[in-house]
């Protein structure tokens, strides 16, 4: 059972186009991360999100953490060749942060 | 610095062989963590490490063994390797916050 459900699972569009990518689960979380993981590499951490209803921007990359803290969406305005990759979104599982549970990923794909 | 590194990048192994995947990380992180990425199935956590001398089982331990003797490096192994670990493997540190990855092992099991 996935505890964090991402969806689309694939997205393909257009440079230049706006989009947006969700993070679900029925779970309350402390917190949320994001990666952006590119192919041959690891995943690397773009945010944490960690109050309900915050907003982190990071360039054209528009992060959202739930009001409920249960769901996050990352936003993405004039998407570039260079933001093709797999998005994660993870979160932290238990009363420490030691570990995370991470959803299967969007992986997205930016057309010139 | 160079973060996390993982070697060997790429290993091919027959049925029943043995091997180690060595993870080290020249940040200080006290947490240290070995997951498995399959198509589909996302990232799941094998082992992982709270502190030097110290392992605990993750979501998808059995067929793996872990070893954290220095704090700096996280040895994850394949006793007897079978087609199901055919995998990219990846090491990740943290400090208790957002992780760490290396570059991957794709390890392969015929």
């Amino acid at each position: 059972t996935q505890l964090l459900e991402q969806s689309p699972q694939f997205l393909s569009i257009q440079e230049g186009e706006n989009l947006t990518v969700y993070c679900n689960s029925s779970s309350v979380f402390s917190s949320l991360q994001w990666y952006r993981q590119e192919p041959g590499e690891g995943p690397v951490l773009l945010v944490t999100v960690v109050t309900g209803g915050e907003v982190k921007k990071l360039k054209r990359l528009t992060f959202q953490f739930g009001d409920a803290r249960k769901d996050s969406s990352l936003h993405i305005t004039a998407a570039q060749p260079g933001d093709t990759g797999l998005y994660l979104c993870a979160g932290p599982l238990g009363f420490g942060n030691e570990k995370l549970t991470f959803g299967t990923g969007t992986r997205l794909t930016i057309i010139p | 610095n160079a973060g996390v590194t993982q070697t060997p990048k790429f290993r091919v192994l027959k049925t029943g062989q043995s091997m180690t995947l060595l993870c080290a990380q020249d940040m200080n992180h006290e947490y240290m963590y070995w997951y498995r990425q399959d198509p589909g199935m996302g990232l799941r956590l094998i082992h992982y490490s709270v502190g030097e001398g110290t392992t605990a089982k993750g979501e998808v331990p059995d067929g793996y063994n872990v070893s954290r003797l220095k704090k700096q490096n996280f040895l994850l192994g394949l006793e007897s390797a079978a087609p199901s670990q055919t995998s990219v493997y990846f090491c990740a540190s943290s400090h208790g916050g957002g992780q760490f990855f290396g570059p991957g092992t794709r390890l392969t099991v015929l």
